[in-house]
């Protein structure tokens, strides 16, 4: 069964750092695209970033870059979003997903909850 | 980049058709045959619907369909059923090698 269980997520001040991790099992992780999406609370999905199948490519929306880096461990199955200066529209639960065919996904994670606050 | 337009609610009987638009530009929804559809239930992860504007993944029921004309993707919900109710986004590739979500559309089973 494919699978993907993100981690990481919880609360952290305006300014701070925080590292989600994404494990991926029941397929060949590194044989496809992968890609982090967000929703912050009852507001709808925004993309957040992509990255290709060995790593050597990325992709950032306007309101995430400079801030975080996405990237990847294939040997170990594993997506990062590593969230610099986080501020507080940074809100939001946090999806990990698995590319289906062209920039869409049909196996997501549960998603872990970042909340950004003083 | 600014989201992709969608109404911001819908609403139909059981047994009817409902349609949800998407309005994008030549750069994104007109431009690559890369739309796609998700329907996110209250509480839940969004679920993969219409994918490459036409195409349904495996075990997606025959009543959801895709379309677009111009700059305007659609989804269409026919046979509405109550499980069918919850909000429906569109996702579309862009040429500067990003992606856009729709803003949502709530759709109510009357």
């Amino acid at each position: 069964e494919v699978q993907l269980l993100e981690s990481g997520g919880g609360l952290v001040q305006p300014g701070g750092s925080l590292r989600l991790s994404c494990a991926a099992s029941g397929f060949t992780f590194g044989n496809y695209i992968m890609t982090w999406v967000r929703q912050a609370p009852g507001a709808g999905l925004e993309w957040v970033s992509t990255i290709r199948e060995s790593g050597a490519d990325t992709y950032y929306a306007d309101s995430v870059k400079g801030r975080f880096t996405i990237s990847r461990d294939n040997s170990k199955n594993t997506l990062f979003l590593q969230m610099n200066s986080l501020r507080r529209d940074d809100t939001a639960v946090y999806y990990c997903a698995k590319d289906h065919s062209n920039w869409n996904y049909e196996t997501w994670g549960q998603g872990t909850l970042v909340t950004v606050s003083s | 980049q600014s989201a992709l337009t969608q109404p911001a609610s819908v609403s139909g009987s059981p047994g009817q058709s409902i349609t949800i638009s998407c309005a994008g530009t030549s750069s994104d929804v007109g431009g690559y045959d890369y739309v796609s559809w998700y329907q996110q239930r209250p509480g839940k992860v969004p679920t993969l619907k219409i994918f490459d504007v036409i195409k349904r993944p495996s075990g997606v029921s025959y009543r959801f369909s895709g379309s677009r004309s111009g700059n305007t993707a659609s989804l269409t919900i026919s046979g509405l059923q109550p499980e069918d109710e919850g909000d429906y986004y569109c996702s579309s590739y862009r040429s500067d090698g990003t992606q856009v979500f729709g803003t949502g559309t709530w759709v109510t089973v009357l």
